[in-house]
């Protein structure tokens, strides 16, 4: 296993367009989690699975955003109606609770542009 | 409310010098994990080290080690013979219910040599 991937790795989008990303965790983590990050601040949590259960989604995510882990597998994020004030690096997360509480492993992130 | 706090913005050690970053927090949960993240630029986030709330001593890995103060609230982070790949943000966070991870807004170290 390498690790938490996240696809693709840049993204430039025309505001309104609609966009998705996928992040596919480490393999036996049954949690995953999606962070926005903007430029010199820190991860802001967007939602969290555990297995294929949605359990919660930050306030700040607009109608606009959706997140989906089927199978409880791998997950996507899609952005509806882009705006530039989306633009920002997209954080996927996962760890595992069958050990108890560990940390989180990241991927390596998808950079969104909106122009 | 869950919040972590870093009040140093940027923070700058000379090669082989120790520095302490520093990091506290807000909560009512009692049993909880603290961690110190790096995250060198244009790479992902990893773990530095980790601390169980309900362990009273300090978490060591190599060059790195904790100051937790439980009653506090203060988790700082201390690198020891600071070298150049150390050079990163710094991020401390806590998983205090359980359903996500807190960050706090970080600090960039320098590393100067």
């Amino acid at each position: 296993d390498t690790g938490v991937s996240q696809d693709p790795r840049h993204k430039i989008t025309k505001r309104g367009q609609n966009v998705t990303f996928r992040c596919d965790p480490i393999s036996e983590h049954n949690r995953l989690y999606w962070y926005r990050q903007t430029l010199g601040q820190g991860p802001e949590f967007l939602t969290y699975f555990q297995n294929e259960a949605q359990l919660e989604k930050s306030r700040l995510l607009s109608d606009r955003f959706s997140a989906e882990r089927p199978k409880g597998s791998f997950s996507t994020l899609e952005i509806q109606r882009t705006e530039q004030g989306d633009s920002a690096m997209y954080l996927c997360a996962s760890s595992s609770i069958r050990v108890g509480n560990t940390e989180a492993f990241f991927g390596q992130g998808t950079r969104l542009t909106v122009v | 409310a869950q919040t972590v706090t870093q009040s140093q913005p940027e923070m700058s050690v000379q090669e082989a010098e120790t520095v302490t970053l520093s990091c506290t927090y807000d909560t009512s949960e009692s049993d909880y994990y603290l961690f110190w993240y790096k995250q060198p630029p244009s790479r992902q986030m990893i773990l530095v080290i980790r601390q169980e709330a309900y362990k009273q001593q300090n978490a060591t890995e190599n060059r790195f080690s904790v100051n937790f103060q439980k009653a506090a609230k203060s988790f700082s982070l201390k690198i020891s013979d600071s070298q150049l790949g150390d050079a990163a943000m710094y991020f401390c966070a806590s998983d205090f219910t359980g359903n996500q991870f807190y960050f706090g807004t970080g600090t960039s170290l320098t590393v100067i040599p």
